[in-house]
């Protein structure tokens, strides 16, 4: 089944010590997007792609970066986790071809910072 | 500024109905997303509207109306799994791609 795969599920970090988060997808979308998601909040774009296009919202911290090599890949990077970076990080992708642009989401990864 | 409504909770009884209400204010409008999300789970796609009126799916419609900025998720014939937290996403017509998200209803089914 075509679908978006995010590795790892869970993620240990220790403050301060680099990490970083791949998704793939195989269902060849245009436009990727990373989220941050905190408990009963809404999810938060981090960035998007559209190709290789790189979109970065405006108000996402420097300490976040993101990488795409290839259509199927996108990596998130975060050079100097804090505790406020604790959350789920969900990696979602849409068609930007046509349609109702739906963003189809892999199963996030839960990063904790000790 | 761009802001999406809707309740934090909801409660509601095995079998019955629920209706759940999302109201925005945005700067444009190009659609309307409902997506179900289960504790520390992604969330997954339930409906899209982008013109007025009801669509049915199943046990799920959504409701939409642009001229309000208010749309509806109703659930039919609830069941214990229905329990999770509804999000309501908005795109905003002055971007394809990018979602305005609220920051869901979460449903409590009980027996």
């Amino acid at each position: 089944d075509a679908m978006v795969i995010q590795n790892p599920r869970y993620q240990v970090t220790q403050f301060g010590k680099p990490v970083t988060l791949s998704c793939s997808q195989t269902l060849n979308h245009n436009v990727m997007y990373w989220y941050q998601q905190k408990s009963s909040q809404a999810p938060k774009l981090l960035f998007h792609y559209y190709d290789k296009d790189f979109n970065n919202e405006a108000d996402t911290p420097d300490n976040f970066q993101s990488r795409r090599p290839n259509t199927s890949f996108c990596f998130l990077d975060i050079r100097s986790p804090g505790l406020g970076d604790a959350a789920m990080y969900l990696c979602a992708t849409s068609n930007g071809a046509g349609g109702g642009f739906e963003q189809y989401f892999g199963p996030g990864t839960r990063l904790t910072v000790t | 500024g761009q802001n999406i409504d809707q309740p934090t909770e909801m409660t509601a009884t095995e079998g019955a109905i629920v209706q759940i209400n999302c109201t925005y204010q945005t700067s444009g409008f190009n659609g309307l997303f409902w997506y179900q999300q289960h504790a520390g789970e992604a969330p997954t796609f339930l409906s899209y509207n982008v013109l007025d009126g009801l669509e049915e799916k199943g046990r799920f419609s959504s409701f939409l109306s642009r001229s309000k900025g208010y749309s509806y998720l109703l659930l039919k014939e609830l069941q214990m799994k229905d329990s999770a937290s509804y999000l309501c996403a908005v795109r905003a017509s002055d971007s394809n791609y990018q979602l305005i998200w609220g920051a869901g209803t979460k449903l409590i089914i009980k027996p």
